[in-house]
């Protein structure tokens, strides 16, 4: 069935450092794939998508881009800032027999210091 | 109202009580979904409810859980019975419609802690 694979945390960073949390899918099919953002004390939030293959998602700085050859979907932020600190969700909508659902990876906390 | 509502916020209980909890989707929002999430674990699907359509509940853990929607409003999410390892929190979203290009919104969620 549909899965996604994302890199376990926390992942602590400095300001303005350069962020990569790695996110890998099994999927049959084609199908849409998200980034949300879950920041303390608020709800989860939809931070970027991308429906089909190459396609870039991108929001407030960060960028994700769909590999369908390597079943990616990394988010990367050149220059983090304290207000990233988050916990992100790597999330696939598939198609087939499961068209209903989100399915979510396991999410990564982000804690970005001054 | 501007987002999705879910109430209560937190709910500790104790073993073997029944629980119901409560989601206002966006106005107009003709999907909805409920999702559980365990304490460091990834949001799991419990159902989804689109118009009044038969709800997809393939996700629901066992018969213990069960939900209701009437058309497109408020949804309640029941469990009976409640068993430790349902402590988790549980978030219900809406979209305008179905379908994949959604952004699902999501509410706050219920903590909820059985004892």
């Amino acid at each position: 069935g549909n899965s996604v694979t994302q890199m376990e945390g926390p992942v602590t960073l400095s300001e303005e450092a350069f962020l990569t949390i790695n996110c890998t899918y099994t999927a049959t099919g084609y199908p849409s794939l998200f980034w949300y953002v879950q920041y303390p004390g608020e709800g989860l939030q939809l931070l970027l998508k991308a429906t089909k293959a190459d396609d870039k998602g991108s929001n407030k700085g960060f960028e994700a881009t769909y590999r369908k050859e390597t079943t990616s979907f990394h988010l990367e932020k050149g220059s983090v800032q304290v207000s990233d600190s988050a916990v992100y969700f790597c999330a696939l909508w598939g198609q087939g027999g499961a068209t209903n659902k989100l399915i979510f990876g396991t999410g990564t906390l982000l804690a970005v210091q001054p | 109202g501007a987002g999705v509502s879910q109430s209560p916020s937190n709910k500790v209980t104790e073993k073997g009580k029944d629980v119901e909890l409560r989601c206002d989707p966006i106005s107009g929002h003709t999907a909805l979904y409920w999702y559980r999430q365990r304490l460091g674990q990834g949001l799991e699907f419990l159902i989804y409810f689109q118009g009044n359509s038969a709800p997809d509940k393939s996700g629901l853990p066992s018969d213990r859980f069960s939900a209701e929607r009437t058309g497109e409003s408020v949804s309640t999410l029941t469990i009976q019975r409640t068993q430790q390892e349902d402590s988790a929190v549980y978030l219900c979203a809406s979209t305008r419609v179905s379908g994949g290009n959604q952004p699902q919104h999501f509410g706050d969620g219920t903590r909820l802690s059985i004892l």
